[in-house]
């Protein structure tokens, strides 16, 4: 596709469900990014995959959050036993191996979870 | 302490203004520093990067960086009201790698 997408753009879920977040990344970019951005707030880094490998999961909260890039293309960030704290907007972004050296990530327009 | 502090804003400015947005950081080792646009209900796109210290400059948009002060700055010419947005900062390059850390962004209001 043109650009990162991410799906679902939004999901409300009650305390204790498990979420599966997903993102395409653009066609060709080898590096993957997944980032939480809270209300008023910066991205915050969760995990970096380079092709299928997880290289950096070093801002992953704890052990309920989870993520996955089998073949190096599509992404999965899933999240077990939600809690309301978080609730936020998760942000994919995708770089080729050239952008990533000029710090020009891609970002999808993100998918809102609210925790009930 | 955050690595990367940057005021919230608001910051209302008349069309026209130059505007000054700025971010300090803690950690010395961060080599490359950008400045990402967000407008409301979308991600972050690239404005402007820089390696080390210096000056760059893009049409409107001059980034600046003093690594000695751990300060980086972007300024806009003559604003419109299309800049309108969340002016983010972010720095990478601390122990080799490239992925970005950000601040908290700075909201600017560009009235007509």
């Amino acid at each position: 596709g043109a650009g990162v997408s991410q799906s679902p753009r939004y999901k409300v879920t009650k305390r204790g469900q498990d979420v599966a977040l997903r993102c395409d990344p653009i066609s060709g970019h080898v590096s993957l990014y997944w980032y939480r951005q809270a209300l008023g707030q910066g991205p915050e880094f969760l995990t970096y995959f380079n092709y299928e490998a997880q290289q950096d999961k070093s801002g992953l909260p704890n052990d309920r959050f989870s993520a996955e890039r089998p073949e190096g293309s599509i992404s999965t960030l899933t999240i077990q036993r939600t809690e309301q704290r978080d609730s936020a907007m998760y942000r994919c972004a995708s770089s080729s191996g050239t952008s990533a050296n000029t710090g020009e990530l891609f970002f999808g327009e993100g998918s809102r979870l609210t925790v009930l | 302490q955050k690595e990367v502090e940057q005021d919230p804003g608001p910051l209302s400015v008349p069309e026209g203004a130059i505007v000054s947005l700025n971010c300090t950081y803690s950690n010395s080792a961060f080599q490359y520093f950008m400045w990402y646009r967000q407008y409301s209900r979308k991600g972050p796109e690239l404005l402007m990067y820089t390696y080390s210290s210096g000056n760059k400059e893009d049409g409107r948009f001059t980034a600046q960086v003093d690594k000695s002060s751990k300060y980086i700055s972007l300024f806009i010419r003559d604003s419109q009201p299309s800049d309108s947005a969340t002016y983010l900062c972010a720095m990478s390059g601390k122990g080799g790698s490239y992925i970005p850390t950000f601040g908290r962004g700075t909201s600017l209001i560009v009235h007509p």
